[in-house]
């Protein structure tokens, strides 16, 4: 099984459709948690982090299960420009700290 | 300012040259990180450096050497590479490398090797 594992999609939803991506992880010693996003040739860039709380960030919500190791990001009211491949990204902190990209999924936002 | 800079933004080279990848940050980050992408794959997390003190090196090969030699600057050490090290070779750093700290990451350097 892999550490971090995601649907690799593509997802491909019309404009202004909520989207929702999950991401499971493996090692419940995981403690920091992100969502990135990367555009085709490019870096990948933060998105948001997810705290156990969940949180929000206009029209993108990230939400942590711990119980079930994952976590998920719901995108509501898609834009065009939304379409990119997003990332989970997993952080073990500690004495060994290390860092764990989910494989991505792509999301296609069609007019 | 949030920015990594990396140079060279491409790179071609051949198997028994050596080159090196560049990478700087001014935002007064502890950590810094070597990644390595191959297309439709995730980064694959390479080399963390904290504190300029090499922390992490997930097994890669020597052909690779990374050196630290200031807390704003990470290079990559490149000779005697593979056909199939080619990749973005991404560069990254954060605040810290514990506890929910972000990492920024740089445009990439673009590599292949012939």
């Amino acid at each position: 099984r892999k550490e971090v594992e995601q649907d690799p999609g593509p997802f491909n939803v019309p404009e202004g459709a909520t989207v929702a991506f999950n991401c499971t992880y493996s090692n419940s010693a995981s403690q920091s948690f992100f969502w990135y996003r990367q555009d085709c040739r490019k870096e990948p860039k933060l998105l948001m982090s997810v705290y156990s709380s969940g949180n929000e960030d206009g029209r993108f919500t990230a939400q942590l299960n711990r119980a079930s190791q994952y976590i998920s990001l719901l995108i509501r009211d898609s834009k065009l420009s939304d379409s990119a491949t997003y990332l989970c990204v997993v952080k073990t902190s500690g004495g060994y700290q290390k860092v764990t990209f989910g494989t991505g999924t792509k999301l296609q936002v069609i007019p | 300012d949030t920015e990594v800079t990396q140079t060279p933004k491409h790179l071609v080279m051949g198997m028994t040259n050596k080159k090196s990848l560049k990478c700087e940050q001014h935002m007064g980050h502890r950590a810094m990180y070597w990644y390595k992408q191959k297309a439709k794959k995730p980064p694959e997390l390479m080399f963390v450096y904290s504190y300029e003190k090499l922390s992490i090196n997930e097994s890669v090969p020597s052909r690779f050497s990374p050196e630290c030699p200031n807390s704003s600057l990470l290079n990559l050490h490149l000779h005697a590479l593979q056909p199939e090290d080619s990749a973005l070779y991404l560069c990254a750093s954060s605040q810290g490398t514990s506890g929910q700290e972000t990492q920024y990451f740089g445009p990439g350097t673009r590599l292949l090797v012939l």
